[in-house]
């Protein structure tokens, strides 16, 4: 069975600050991985997603993959009160199928 | 570009009736998925489909659940008979699956879920 494991929290950081959550992957033979954020009653949206060792920026977000440890990471700089979310890691399977971690709530606080 | 379509978007039922979801991919991608999302979950992959073959329904409690996707565009899940454990939401998404990505997935895109209610 493959699993994608994220701290639950909730995490807090205050607005301005960097917000760090991080996943690790049980399939070694995953490829593709990706971080969706969840607002309450609304579906997932992407985020970013890495293929590559090493970090990824896109604005004021940076993903960080670490293939022999199996470890995948997302930083939010300058967090802001809209980045209050549940954001979900997703590795991919040998279907390019998505197996999803239970997600982390960042809550910003003003 | 119009996004992935579901519906109905709520859905309250007893347990033992059957219930249909609807879903329509974004037009053009040719992998549609169904997840299921309970309450404080990361979402379950249940069935994939490539076009009209489907590629993954390993997770697919087949006793009960069954989905299909005629003329590979969009697609039904249907539950029956629904159990209490069957509440949560369940979410479309598709994907466009280009070619020569050498197996690097694309990005899924999920519709808006329809939140199943079973009483």
């Amino acid at each position: 069975q493959k699993e994608v494991e994220q701290n639950s929290g909730p995490l807090s950081v205050p607005e301005g600050a960097i917000a760090s959550l991080n996943c690790t992957y049980s399939d070694r033979g995953s490829q593709s991985f990706f971080w969706y954020r969840q607002y309450s009653g609304k579906s997932p949206e992407l985020i970013m997603f890495i293929y590559s060792n090493g970090d990824k920026e896109d604005g004021r977000f940076t993903a960080q993959l670490n293939k022999a440890s199996q470890y995948v990471s997302l930083l939010i700089r300058d967090s802001q009160p809209s980045d209050s979310a549940t954001y979900l890691c997703a590795a991919t399977g040998s279907a390019n199928n998505l197996f999803f971690g239970t997600g982390t709530r960042l809550t910003v606080i003003p | 570009e119009a996004g992935v379509a579901q519906s109905p978007r709520y859905k309250i039922i007893e347990k033992r009736q059957s219930v249909a979801f609807w879903c329509n991919p974004i037009s053009g991608h040719a992998t549609l998925y169904w997840y299921q999302q309970i309450l404080g979950q990361g979402p379950k992959l249940l069935i994939q489909f490539q076009n009209n073959g489907v590629v993954d329904d390993s997770q697919l409690p087949k006793d009960r659940f069954s989905a299909e996707r005629l003329k590979g565009v969009d697609s039904t899940l249907k539950i029956q008979p629904a159990k209490l454990e069957d509440s949560a939401v369940y979410l479309c998404a598709s994907s466009l699956d280009r070619v020569g990505t050498g197996g690097l997935a694309d990005t899924q895109y999920f519709g808006p879920g329809t939140r199943l209610t079973v009483l």
